[in-house]
C-alpha cells in the first residue's frame, strides 16, 4: 500500500464548518468502498459505505461521493464538531480484503 | 453486544522472542481478518479466514508470521523471532458475511514494540 510515513496529510477546519476529505483509489474493479474514522489508540470505526453502482450516499452529517471515472472518493462532514477530530481512511474492496488509503488527519479548531 | 476484542493490548518483546496475539471476533462472524498498521500509515492486510479455513495469507511479510483459527472463532497471530521492523499495531477485524465486501468491525489492536 501507499505510505506517507509519519507525516499524514492534515486538514484543519473551524468548528461548525464543513469538511471535505478526499481519497484516490487504485482498482477500477473495486465494487465497494468504506470510510473509516480512527481515533488515537483505537481501531478503525465504520462511518459510511458506498457500492460502485451509486455515486452518492448520505448518512447522519456525512456524505460520500464516488467518481468512478477518475477513481476518486470524498467524505463530506457537515457542521464539523470537536469529536470529529481523528484520522480518516478510505478503504476499497480488493476481493477478500480491503486496501486502505494513507489517511488524512482532521483537526477541528475551536 | 460485545465487539471484537484483542489481547494483549500492548506487548513489548525483545528481538528474537516469539509472540502470540489473540483476537476474539464478534460471535457468529464468519470472516476474520488480520492487518498490520505501522505508525502514521493505514492498515495493511495480512491474512483472512473464512470460518477455520485460511483463504488468503498473501499479506504475511515472512514465514516468521503464522495465523490460525482452529475452531472458526478465536484467532491467534504468531510472530516468531521478532525483529524491530515487526513493531506495529496489529488489528483484527471480523464480519458476518462470507466475503470481504461488507463492513468489517475492528478490534482496538495490539501494539507490539520490539526492542
Amino acid at each position: 500500500g501507499e505510505s506517507v510515513g509519519l507525516h499524514l496529510p492534515t486538514l484543519s477546519v473551524q468548528e461548525g464548518d464543513n469538511s471535505i476529505i478526499n481519497c484516490a483509489y487504485s482498482n477500477s474493479a473495486s465494487d465497494y468502498f468504506i470510510w473509516y474514522k480512527q481515533e488515537s489508540g483505537k481501531g478503525p470505526q465504520f462511518i459510511i459505505d458506498i457500492r460502485s453502482n451509486m455515486d452518492k450516499r448520505q448518512g447522519q452529517r456525512v456524505t460520500v461521493l464516488l467518481n468512478k471515472t477518475v477513481k476518486h472518493l470524498s467524505l463530506q462532514i457537515a457542521a464539523t464538531q470537536p469529536g470529529d477530530s481523528a484520522v480518516y481512511f478510505c478503504a476499497e474492496d480488493y476481493g477478500q480484503n480491503f486496501v486502505f488509503g494513507p489517511g488524512t488527519r482532521l483537526s477541528v479548531l475551536p | 453486544g460485545a465487539g471484537v476484542s484483542q489481547s494483549p493490548r500492548y506487548k513489548v518483546a525483545k528481538r528474537g522472542q516469539d509472540v502470540a496475539l489473540r483476537c476474539d471476533p464478534i460471535s457468529g462472524h464468519v470472516s476474520l481478518f488480520w492487518y498490520q498498521q505501522a505508525l502514521g500509515q493505514g492498515p495493511e492486510f495480512l491474512t483472512y479466514f473464512q470460518n477455520e479455513a485460511q483463504l488468503d495469507k498473501s499479506g504475511l511479510p515472512s514465514d516468521r508470521f503464522f495465523a490460525e483459527r482452529p475452531e472458526g472463532s478465536v484467532s491467534t497471530l504468531k510472530i516468531q523471532r521478532t525483529q524491530q521492523e515487526d513493531s506495529a499495531v496489529y488489528l483484527c477485524a471480523s464480519n458476518l458475511a462470507g466475503t470481504g465486501a461488507y463492513e468489517q468491525y475492528f478490534g482496538p489492536g495490539t501494539r507490539l514494540t520490539v526492542t
